[in-house]
């Protein structure tokens, strides 16, 4: 079945360590996406891919970072940085033209403490 | 102001009544819209697309938009407890950054049998 894995589910760690998500889609999309989920916050951008070796920074990319070395895959690395890491993170995929749908994974659930 | 408001909610409706959840956009440009289901801990699932003025029905569902007011709408009838999920909705504009879409904060529906 075709569709996008993220992995873990469920992430914890420490205050002050850095650690990174996993997105793996097997749609043969050209674009991609990381989200941030908070409760009555909705989803903002964090980065996006529209090809392989490019990204752009979305709305709230500070203290993350990304790489899109192959095209199925988008990792989001979540750094010490980032002031308020706990948080529910989508990865999408898309075809990569306007108005294409995105095409989510499950999400992964990270908890810093 | 947001580019898209969404009432959160909570809406609690018996089974079979019929649901209508809203959303209202500040920006003409936005041409393409969307109706996501979200299930607890779950990653969005795409449940309608849209793009012209007008209605647009699948099964149960019932998509509405109306340009000129900036109003997009989703009706869902005989409501079933499957339906108790958050509806997120979403839309894009040219000037997205990588067609990335825009959502509203999502409206938490409960259907009780």
């Amino acid at each position: 079945d075709g569709g996008i894995t993220q992995s873990p589910k469920y992430l914890f760690r420490k205050e002050g360590q850095n650690v990174t998500l996993s997105c793996e889609q097997n749609l043969n999309h050209d674009a991609m996406y990381w989200y941030r989920q908070d409760p009555g916050q909705g989803l903002r951008l964090i980065y996006y891919s529209q090809i392989v070796n490019d990204f752009q920074k979305g709305d709230i990319a500070e203290g993350y970072s990304v790489s899109r070395e192959k095209k199925e895959s988008f990792p989001l690395t979540v750094t010490s940085a980032q002031k308020n890491p706990t948080a529910f993170y989508l990865c999408a995929s898309s075809i990569g033209d306007l108005g294409s749908p995105l095409h989510f994974g499950n999400g992964t659930r990270l908890t810093v403490t | 102001q947001k580019e898209v408001e969404q009432d959160p909610g909570p809406l609690s409706v018996p089974e079979g009544a019929i649901v209508s959840l809203n959303c209202t956009y500040s920006n003409s440009a936005f041409q393409y819209f969307m109706w996501y289901r979200q299930y607890s801990r779950k990653g969005p699932e795409l449940l309608m697309y849209t793009y012209s003025s007008g209605n647009k029905e699948d099964g149960r569902f019932t998509a509405q938009v109306d340009k000129s007011s900036k109003y997009i709408s989703l009706f869902i009838r005989d409501s079933q407890p499957s339906d108790s999920a958050t509806y997120l909705c979403a839309m894009s504009k040219n000037s997205n950054s990588g067609y990335a879409l825009n959502f509203g904060k999502g409206t938490s529906l409960l259907v009780t049998p």
